[in-house]
């Protein structure tokens, strides 16, 4: 069974850079998309982007400026930065396995980060 | 880039059924496929329906998705309805450079 799980830290300051790291265990990292989506709270889901295994990647147009997905074979682990954070930024993130058609078929459970002071 | 447009509230009474819409703002909704999530409070998103009418396994077939190219919108529809229904609904899809999520649809069973 993939599971897959996010860590980082909780708090980040504005304008700094966020960063988290999700690690993948019960499955390979090959073949898939390794996602990022976040969710503010009591609001819905949004695409932040994915790293293919190959290391191509894409980003949400709206936060393409600041974003950067990066992976670790050897580890299972792939990474999200983002930079210049805002309290808008402040949000529960999830890492998400991506297969055929962009399906997200696995989700972490999700962290929650916040963006203040 | 495009939007998916669903209703942000929908409520029924148990053994009834809901339809959800979702409506893509430009191009074909029938050019990708829509999937839907649903989420409980405090939980990530599961999937309900794929390839907008694939139930994955475990999924009751109460739930069931289908697209409209007139109305360029998918449905997902919930027949029988549960309590255990009751949580937000999300439909998603994509185009060759982006993924979109709709805004959700929180569903009230009473």
């Amino acid at each position: 069974q993939v599971q897959l799980q996010e860590s980082g830290p909780g708090l980040v300051k504005p304008s700094e850079t966020l960063s988290l790291t999700c690690t993948v265990s019960g499955g390979s990292i090959s073949i898939y998309y390794w996602s990022w989506i976040r969710q503010p709270p009591g609001k819905g889901l949004e695409w932040i982007g994915y790293i293919y295994h190959s290391g191509s990647t894409n980003y949400n147009p709206s936060l393409k400026s600041r974003v950067t997905i990066s992976l670790d074979k050897s580890k299972k682990q792939f990474s999200l930065k983002l930079s210049s954070v805002t309290a808008a930024d402040t949000a529960v993130y999830y890492c998400a396995r991506a297969g055929s058609y962009n399906l997200f078929d696995y989700w972490g459970q999700g962290t929650l980060v916040t963006v203040s002071s | 880039n495009f939007m998916l447009t669903q209703p942000h509230s929908v409520s029924e009474s148990p053994g009834k059924t809901v339809t959800i819409s979702c409506t893509r703002s430009s191009g074909s909704i029938a050019s990708n496929y829509v999937q839907w999530y649903q989420q409980r409070p405090g939980s990530a998103p599961t999937t309900v329906i794929y390839e907008d009418n694939q139930r994955p396994s475990g999924v009751p077939d109460r739930f069931s998705g289908s697209i409209d190219s007139s109305s360029n919108s998918a449905s997902l529809t919930i027949s029988g309805l549960k309590t255990e229904d009751e949580a937000d609904y999300y439909c998603q899809s994509y185009d060759s450079s982006n993924v979109v999520f709709g805004g959700g649809t929180k569903l009230t069973v009473l």
